[in-house]
């Protein structure tokens, strides 16, 4: 296990689908985060996981987000009816508890149209 | 609510001309900052860790030091390869998240 995978890389879709995107975190890492990134911002917080517990989330996690990591290791963000204001990246990281050095995958990329 | 402010946005540099990357910071009891590195169309790479003002840390050409508002990465000497944007973080003792900053973007011609 070399690092956080995230699948897939490169989602477009029509506005008002689904999309669900998967992160492995590296196998010994408790907490797995969420993050949304877009073109000249930095990436921004949306939820986190101590093991299979969503501990917290962010005001930009609307209704339409649902984030799972069952059995505490993959996760996976999924987007109900998409709007155009999802277009983003998408980044997930993991880290050991009590210690701010996430290790983040290569991100998914989300395009609307 | 931390925020986290970096200047400049963009800078170009000529190969190995020195400068200084700042990051301004809000924060109600700072608990760790954090330097990143990230490339076009990839995920942040850490770099290092501050915990306390006076605080400094070293890899290759990048020196972070640490005050109780800000923080800079300095850039010695810097190679292409060097070019990246450069994202700073905080976090604070009442939740689990890192608060990011815009970024520097970094550019070191040759």
């Amino acid at each position: 296990d070399t690092g956080v995978s995230q699948d897939p890389r490169h989602k477009i879709t029509k506005r008002g689908q689904n999309v669900t995107f998967r992160c492995d975190p590296i196998s010994e890492h408790n907490r797995l985060y969420w993050y949304r990134q877009t073109l000249g911002q930095g990436p921004e917080f949306l939820t986190y996981f101590q093991n299979e517990a969503q501990l917290e989330k962010s005001r930009l996690l609307s209704d339409r987000f649902s984030a799972e990591r069952p059995k505490g290791s993959f996760s996976t963000l999924e987007i109900q009816r998409t709007e155009q204001g999802d277009s983003a990246m998408y980044l997930c990281a993991s880290s050991l508890e009590n210690t701010g050095e996430l290790f983040f995958g290569e991100g998914s990329r989300l395009t609307v149209l | 609510e931390d925020q986290v402010t970096q200047s400049p946005e963009a800078l170009r540099l000529q190969e190995g001309e020195s400068s200084s990357l700042n990051c301004s910071y809000t924060v109600s009891g700072l608990r760790g900052l954090f330097w990143y590195r990230q490339d076009p169309g990839k995920g942040p790479e850490f770099l290092f860790t501050l915990y306390s003002a006076g605080e400094e840390k070293e890899k290759e050409r990048l020196k972070a030091t640490l005050t109780k508002k800000e923080s800079f990465l300095h850039i010695t000497a810097p190679k292409p390869e060097d070019s990246a944007t450069y994202l700073c973080a905080v976090t604070n003792y009442g939740n689990n998240r890192l608060a990011f900053g815009k970024g520097n973007q970094v550019v070191v011609i040759p």
